[in-house]
């Protein structure tokens, strides 16, 4: 069935540099992925919405030069940490919806980022 | 604002011992509640999607049904594979095409033998 990547599963990085994680939709199109972020025991919490051939949209209190969504193709979507803190360290997820629902989405196994 | 709150935000169970899940919503016009499965350091899994009020469905152990302010995730028989985290989320309207889904904290199930 079709299924949403993730690459990294994991990244450490230094504070100041950046990382990019890679959101891929296997065996369908995806005109829209969410990027969502999850703090430990907390909820997901929607960063933007990424959509295929134009502008990201950022939730409130989302910088979007911080965190650079690039949306080229109808399977790939990617999430850039620019310039990454400690405060960043989270887990980072992104979903697609599934071709043929109405509103089901699958989801990627998730990015662990931890920033040093 | 929309909302969703999950209740108790933490289950332990003895191996058979029957429970259910709860999450109560207050949301400017819903469109659709999806209940998923989140194992440690994963990502989300699908289990259901309820649209209306009176709706239920099963899978296995898990059973959700949806009134208009709630829904229960009723477990039955539950087995130690069962323990995760299960999350509640809601689609509001938000004009036509795919939107984001908020959701609710989870509740942390532990299954113990």
């Amino acid at each position: 069935g079709a299924v949403v990547s993730q690459h990294p599963s994991w990244v450490i990085c230094k504070s100041g540099t950046s990382v990019k994680i890679e959101c891929r939709s296997l065996d369908f199109q995806a005109t829209t992925m969410f990027w969502y972020r999850q703090f430990p025991k907390q909820s997901l919490m929607l960063m933007a919405t990424s959509n295929e051939g134009s502008k990201a949209t950022y939730e409130q209190g989302v910088e979007k030069d911080k965190f650079l969504i690039n949306h080229a193709s109808l399977t790939l979507s990617t999430l850039t940490v620019t310039s990454a803190h400690p405060e960043d360290s989270s887990f980072y997820i992104c979903s697609a919806p599934i071709p043929g629902t109405t509103y089901e989405q699958y989801f990627g196994p998730g990015t662990r980022l931890t920033v040093t | 604002e929309d909302q969703v709150t999950q209740s108790p935000e933490a289950l332990r169970l003895q191996e058979g011992e029957s429970s259910s899940l709860n999450c109560s919503y207050t949301v400017s016009g819903l469109r659709g509640l999806f209940w998923y499965r989140q194992d440690p350091g994963k990502g989300p899994e699908f289990l259901f999607t309820l649209y209306s009020a009176g709706e239920e469905k099963e899978k296995e152990r898990l059973k959700a049904t949806l009134t208009k302010k709630e829904s229960f995730l009723h477990i039955t028989a539950p087995k130690p594979e069962d323990s995760a985290t299960y999350l509640c989320a809601v689609r509001v309207h938000a004009g036509s095409g795919n939107t984001p889904l908020v959701f609710g904290k989870g509740t942390r199930l532990s299954v113990i033998a």
